[in-house]
């Protein structure tokens, strides 16, 4: 069975800083990797996806991810973090011929001044 | 905005009880999944309906329905309520069973007392 693990429950960074959100997936076949953002009474909102190719993927927003398929990780980064990043991000797997995307339990990102 | 639109925003309902929550898909998009989020968790995968048929189901029991109708919106519906079926309720479409794009709406609150 496919899953996802994100183990950071929350993370706090100061503005403009760096980011480094983590995400461990474990599935057998080729994954489809998400990576969403959910504010605070919002629904999801996608931030990049990656299906194959190129393993550094770009998304809104300035975010950018890193498929590393020997690590079955797919992390998400960000050079200089805005307060407006404060949310929680979910990674998520899915893949061709399987209808549902698993979703890991999120991290919840703080932002200080 | 996705151009997902779910409603209610928020309901209470009472140990017991059967709702109804409803979901209206982004023009062109005839797949839509349903996802239950409890609190501090990721989503959780309910069932998928792709062109009115059920095309797949998550590990919940069968007083969870629902339906797409022709012009692709959905219910969810849920029977003999209990307390644990608090949380809030995420309704994706897309284009394609794989989700490969998922818009998500901004969710249903459901409060189970």
């Amino acid at each position: 069975a496919q899953s996802v693990t994100q183990p950071d429950i929350h993370i706090t960074v100061s503005e403009g800083a760096s980011l480094e959100l983590r995400c461990n997936y474990s599935y057998g076949a080729t994954p489809y990797l998400f990576w969403y953002v959910q504010s605070p009474g919002q629904g999801l909102q996608l931030l990049l996806k990656y299906f194959s190719g190129d393993t550094l993927v770009q998304g809104i927003k300035g975010f950018e991810a890193e498929f590393k398929r020997s690590q079955s990780s797919f992390n998400l980064r960000k050079p200089s973090v805005h307060w407006s990043d404060a949310a929680e991000y979910f990674c998520a797997v899915g893949t061709l011929g399987n209808e549902k995307l698993t979703f890991g339990t999120g991290t919840r990102l703080t932002i200080i001044p | 905005e996705t151009g997902v639109t779910q409603s209610p925003t928020h309901l209470i309902k009472t140990r017991g009880q059967q709702v109804t929550l409803r979901c209206s898909s982004q023009s062109g998009h005839n797949t839509v999944s349903w996802y239950q989020q409890a609190l501090g968790q990721g989503p959780q995968f309910i069932f998928q309906y792709y062109r009115e048929e059920e095309n797949g189901r998550g590990n919940f029991p069968p007083r969870f329905s629902g339906l797409q109708f022709p012009n692709y919106s959905s219910e969810l519906n849920v029977n003999a309520l209990e307390l644990d079926d608090s949380a809030l309720y995420l309704c994706a479409s897309s284009w394609d069973r794989a989700n490969t794009e998922a818009f998500f709406g901004q969710g249903t609150r459901l409060t189970v007392v």
